[in-house]
């Protein structure tokens, strides 16, 4: 079975904190993904990684930076944390492997909220 | 920016019913379309997929219609139960790129 763990499911920050979420996959997959989700915005791509040391955007990386120094683990860094930052942020990973790998595995979220 | 427009936002269905939840895409290079079901304080979860070279996938009670030339597709939730009350999130995708583009989610209730 898949597992994907997030360091903290609740976090409280001060506004201008910089602040780091702990994303772990037990899979071997090659990419890991960094969303946010917000009521009516759905899921929002911030980072995405397809190796290790390797980064691409997504659709909302400003305000955001990512780590990947191992293969099972990928950090997202709010450098300067913003209450607009208040959000739900969800890792998820997948295999590089061609007709498996877009399934996506999800961890079950930090709700981070920024005062 | 590529979008996949989802609705209903929310949803309210007698247990027994048809819940139907749709999407629309506008990149024709989308060739993978899953649906997510996100139950609440976990992270989403694959239920179903489609690649655009069959019209329908069912699994149980879930059912996928894919639409191509409308650029759209559907999930149908037949005899509907209170477990199945959870938000579902459409998607797509180009198998080359492995990035997933979301719709914004139907919050679905299933009344006992």
């Amino acid at each position: 079975d898949v597992k994907v763990t997030q360091s903290s499911r609740y976090l409280v920050k001060r506004t201008g904190e910089k602040v780091f979420l702990e994303c772990v996959q037990d899979m071997d997959h090659e990419n890991m993904f960094w969303y946010r989700q917000d009521p009516g915005l759905g899921l929002r791509l911030i980072y995405f990684s397809y190796d290790v040391k390797m980064k691409e955007k997504g659709d909302i990386p400003e305000g955001y930076s990512v780590s990947r120094e191992k293969k099972e683990r990928f950090s997202l860094i709010l450098e300067s944390a913003s209450t607009n930052q208040t959000s739900m942020y969800l890792c998820a990973s997948s295999t590089s492997h061609r007709g498996v790998g877009e399934t996506q595995y999800f961890g079950p979220g930090t709700r981070l909220l920024v005062l | 920016q590529q979008q996949v427009k989802q609705s209903p936002q929310s949803l309210i269905v007698q247990k027994g019913g048809i819940s139907i939840i749709n999407c629309a895409y506008e990149n024709t290079a989308f060739d993978y379309f899953p649906w997510y079901q996100q139950f609440p304080g976990k992270g989403p979860a694959l239920l179903i997929a489609i690649r655009p070279d069959v019209s329908e996938k069912k699994e149980g009670r879930f059912t996928i219609s894919f639409n191509k030339s409308a650029k759209q597709f559907s999930l149908h939730i037949m005899d509907s139960q209170p477990g199945d009350s959870a938000t579902y999130f459409c998607a797509a995708a180009n198998t080359g790129f492995q990035k997933l583009v979301f719709g914004t989610g139907t919050r679905l209730l299933v009344s006992p």
